[in-house]
């Protein structure tokens, strides 16, 4: 069965330093990612998604995020975080099983604080 | 272009009654789709329509969800009878051609407190 694991229910993380939201995945095949936002009182957000090629995908509001094939992960980043990235953040994989329908099975979440 | 719109935007009811969600995708796209997130935990697939076809509703948790999407446009999501365990946040989403490489366009979701 293919899952998608966010090992931290919170990062903290101080205004203009880098940021790292985890992300591993367990696929049959080649996993097609996606990661999500949520700010508060909104719905989901698409900010990018890897289905080939480049390792690093750029998204949206200056993320970005890196495949690796070898550790089963798409963690995301940011060089540098804003107060406004403070929100919950989703990563997916799509389920490209038998019947390719795309239906997208999530993560829990990773709730992103970051402090002025 | 508007994005996905759900309706309302939060719905309290108690035990036993019946409620409907209403979800209006992206104009043109054909693959709609129904997830919910329960009490903090990840966000679950419900079902998927293609146009007004169920391609997939292996999520739905019971014979107490009805979804419909009559004339391939805008879906509706009743839950009757409400119990406890189905509060949560229900998301709508809209793709254009519901394969594995697309991009899902959410709605704001639809939050249901049953008491």
């Amino acid at each position: 069965a293919q899952s998608v694991a966010q090992p931290e229910d919170q990062v903290n993380v101080a205004e203009g330093n880098p940021l790292t939201v985890k992300c591993t995945y367990s696929v049959s095949g080649n996993p097609y990612l996606f990661w999500y936002v949520q700010y508060p009182n909104r719905g989901l957000q698409f900010l990018l998604k890897y289905i080939t090629g480049d390792n690093l995908v750029k998204g949206s509001y200056g993320f970005e995020a890196e495949f690796n094939k070898s550790q089963t992960s798409f963690h995301l980043k940011k060089p540098s975080a804003l107060v406004s990235d403070s929100a919950l953040y989703f990563c997916a994989v799509s389920d490209h099983g038998s019947s390719n329908t795309g239906k997208l099975i999530f993560g829990q979440g990773t709730t992103l604080q970051v402090k002025p | 272009e508007a994005g996905v719109t759900q309706f309302p935007s939060h719905s309290v009811i108690e035990k036993g009654q019946t409620v409907t969600l209403r979800c209006d995708p992206i104009s043109g796209h054909d693959n709609l789709y129904w997830y919910r997130r329960v009490m903090g935990k990840e966000i679950k697939f419900l079902l998927h329509f293609v146009k007004e076809s169920k391609q997939d509703e292996s999520g739905m948790p019971n014979n107490r969800f009805l979804a419909e999407r009559t004339g391939g446009t805008y879906s509706t999501l009743k839950v009757q009878p409400a119990e406890l365990e189905d509060s949560g946040v229900y998301f709508c989403a809209s793709s254009p051609r519901g394969i594995s490489t697309d991009t899902q366009y959410f709605g704001p979701g639809t939050r249901l407190t049953v008491l």
